[in-house]
């Protein structure tokens, strides 16, 4: 089946260690997004990917690291910069047709302990 | 101005009726427009996609977009419990290529049986 993969679905980190997040599809799509989303609020975007080997930030940014070395993978790294990590992390695509839009995996729970 | 807001809610109405739920963005540009449900603990779905002037009917769902008073709102009729979840109002405010998506924080609906 075609879709996203995130991973882990549950991640807990010691403060001052790095973090990656993973995320895959086999949607052959372009671009591919990670926004963080904490409770009871909406989503904010932290990196966004339109082609491989080329990301740009987005509001959220810092303390955050990603790469675009294949097109299917776009991995977040939660750095030990990012003083409030603990969040529910989603990864997104999009496949660049006019009229559609970004399509989401299922989430990684990252809790800071 | 946030970019995008929606009524915090939350939204309670009884099973059967209709739930009206808001959004209104700042940036005039904006292209396309989009309503996601969450449920509690899962990712964004998508119900709805809007790009012109009116009214759009998707079954029991409507979305309306009013571009000169930047508002755009999602109507469900015959509410379930099933509907009760976080409603995101999504825009697209960049064109060409440079496509992402501002969320506004959501509007909790609740369903009463």
């Amino acid at each position: 089946d075609g879709g996203i993969t995130q991973s882990p679905k549950y991640l807990f980190r010691k403060e001052g260690q790095n973090v990656t997040l993973s995320c895959e599809q086999n949607l052959n799509h372009d671009a591919m997004y990670w926004y963080r989303q904490d409770p009871g609020q909406g989503l904010r975007l932290i990196y966004y990917s339109q082609i491989v080997n080329d990301f740009q930030k987005g509001d959220i940014a810092e303390g955050y690291s990603v790469s675009r070395e294949k097109k299917e993978s776009f991995p977040l790294t939660v750095t030990s910069a990012q003083k409030n990590p603990t969040a529910f992390y989603l990864c997104a695509s999009f496949d660049g047709t006019p009229g559609n839009t970004i399509y989401f995996g299922e989430g990684s729970w990252l809790t800071v302990v | 101005q946030k970019e995008v807001e929606q009524n915090s809610g939350p939204l309670s109405v009884p099973e059967g009726a209709i739930a009206s739920l808001n959004c209104t963005y700042s940036d005039r540009v904006s292209q396309s427009f989009f309503w996601y449900r969450q449920y509690s603990g899962k990712s964004p779905e998508l119900i709805m996609s809007i790009y012109s002037n009116g009214d759009k009917e998707d079954g029991r769902f409507t979305a309306q977009l009013n571009k000169a008073s930047q508002y755009v709102s999602l109507l469900i009729r015959d509410s379930q419990p099933s509907d009760s979840a976080t409603y995101l109002c999504a825009v697209n405010r960049s064109g060409g290529s440079n496509y992402k998506l501002t969320f506004g924080k959501g509007t909790l609906l609740t369903v009463n049986p």
